[in-house]
């Protein structure tokens, strides 16, 4: 019930292609969404992060969508480019929890955007 | 403004020899975690803190592995003694914490790499 379920393992996008990434999870108690980009050699980056009363936040290029019905959210890369390259991570969290804090990964998605 | 420091960020032992990895977090920060991620997996929760008290360590493996922050800033993470299984990385973060009017960003440092031979 913890878990995060991410897929695909990878993706290849062509530049200025759209790159999508999708997250299940199970535990109704999360109510705190991030997205983390990691390139190799770095620690994980917050990107983007979406609370359940809303179903979809666009920042620039980026942009989740959430189901709260499904408990499926998604990320969505728009217009790709080389630099977005690298490894992106769902995660959730129970803010209100006393486990608040506790993130639970997804396994990751390795993103290839050839030029 | 500075970010998480890590060091070492690599290591290389032997098996069944101590290793430990320091972290100091931003600055104001007053909770500190400890992740470990595998090659290809997402970063797994080892201990948090808030302040100098753990307050989650229900997965760190307390027969080989310890962690302290004294005065509630630094961090150390030690291995006693290391097994072939425990190459990874090891990743320090910090937040806020508690008090934080909305969820708390947590800030990832480069990790340490270790290698355990």
């Amino acid at each position: 019930q913890q878990q995060v379920k991410q897929s695909p393992q990878s993706l290849i996008v062509q530049k200025g292609g759209i790159s999508i990434i999708n997250c299940a999870y199970e535990n109704t108690a999360f109510d705190y969404f991030p997205w983390y980009q990691q390139f190799p050699g770095k620690g994980p980056a917050l990107l983007i992060a979406i609370r359940p009363d809303v179903s979809e936040k666009k920042e620039g290029r980026f942009t989740i969508s959430f189901n709260k019905s499904a408990k499926q959210f998604s990320l969505h890369i728009m217009d790709s480019q080389p630099g977005d390259s690298a490894t992106y991570f769902c995660a959730a969290s129970s803010f209100r929890s006393s486990n608040t804090g506790k993130l639970i990964f997804g396994q990751g998605t390795t993103l290839q955007v050839k030029p | 403004e500075a970010g998480v420091v890590q060091s070492p960020r690599y290591k290389i032992i032997e098996k069944k020899q101590p290793v430990a990895f320091w972290c100091n977090p931003i600055s104001g920060h007053n909770t500190l975690y400890w992740y470990l991620q595998n090659l290809g997996q997402g970063p797994e929760l080892l201990i948090r803190y808030e302040n100098e008290e753990a307050v989650d360590d229900s997965q760190l493996p307390k027969d080989r592995f310890s962690a302290e922050r004294l005065k509630g800033v630094d961090s150390t993470l030690k291995i006693q003694p290391a097994e072939l299984g425990d190459s990874a990385v090891y990743l320090c973060a910090s937040s806020l914490g508690r008090g934080a009017r909305s969820p708390d960003t947590q800030y990832f440092g480069p990790g340490t790499r270790l290698t355990v031979l």
